[in-house]
């Protein structure tokens, strides 16, 4: 099955600065990449996705970019703030498995001000 | 759109005791699934529906864990008997589209979470 390794687990940056977390996944099957935030006490939310077919993905201030060839993608935040504060997760979904996600260990992002 | 609805929101039962969750999906969503989150770790799927039936159930311990679908809306996940280690969140998130093979899939909407301690 997929296997999603995510780094850094733990991530501090000071207000203001860029802050990046990397994937890698094992499964070359996978073609849906979503990013999670999840706040204490809270379930994880969706914040961004990227699909196979695209290679870079940008919201604001949330990026995510894919290398299908390398397997691995990552989600850039710029200009980070208090509130970015989280645990962040990736996850990897197989073309064919009917929306099974594969979840990484999370990262936990300190945005100290 | 109401959110996806779980509850109760946390539960502490001796090992050995039975446990049931709750969740009320996003209106619509056709697939609705169960994930394990243990402290420190990313969510772990335990079974998955589409409409009223099961998708895939393969890392579900049915020797103590059970879950159904009424008439393919709210779920409930059981428990019986709860061990030490089944301590964890768990996740029930809900997604528009089912699986039809195509390749689509989409992101989920998860609820809050139910927090087991088992003790």
């Amino acid at each position: 099955g997929e296997n999603v390794e995510q780094h850094p687990s733990t991530l501090s940056v000071q207000e203001g600065d860029s802050a990046v977390i990397k994937c890698t996944y094992s499964d070359s099957a996978s073609n849906y990449f979503p990013w999670y935030k999840q706040e204490l006490g809270k379930g994880p939310q969706l914040i961004i996705d990227i699909r196979s077919n695209v290679g870079e993905k940008k919201d604001q201030r949330i990026a995510v970019t894919l290398n299908k060839t390398a397997k691995h993608f990552s989600l850039h935040i710029t200009e980070t703030q208090p509130e970015d504060s989280a645990v962040y997760f990736c996850a990897a979904n197989r073309a064919t498995n009917a929306g099974k996600s594969t979840f990484g260990d999370g990262t936990t992002l300190t945005v100290k001000p | 759109e109401a959110g996806v609805a779980q509850s109760p929101r946390y539960k502490i039962i001796e090992k050995r005791q039975s446990v049931a969750f709750w969740c009320n999906p996003i209106s619509g969503h056709a697939t609705l699934y169960w994930y394990q989150q243990i402290l420190g770790q990313g969510p772990k799927l335990l079974i998955q529906f589409q409409n009223n039936g099961v998708v895939d159930d393969s890392q579900l311990p049915k020797d103590r864990f059970s879950a159904e679908r009424l008439k393919g809306v709210d779920s409930t996940l059981k428990i019986q008997p709860a061990k030490l280690e089944d301590s964890a969140v768990y996740l029930c998130a809900s997604s528009p589209v089912p699986g039809t093979g195509d390749g689509l899939n989409y992101g989920y909407t998860f609820g809050s979470g139910t927090r087991l301690t088992v003790v």
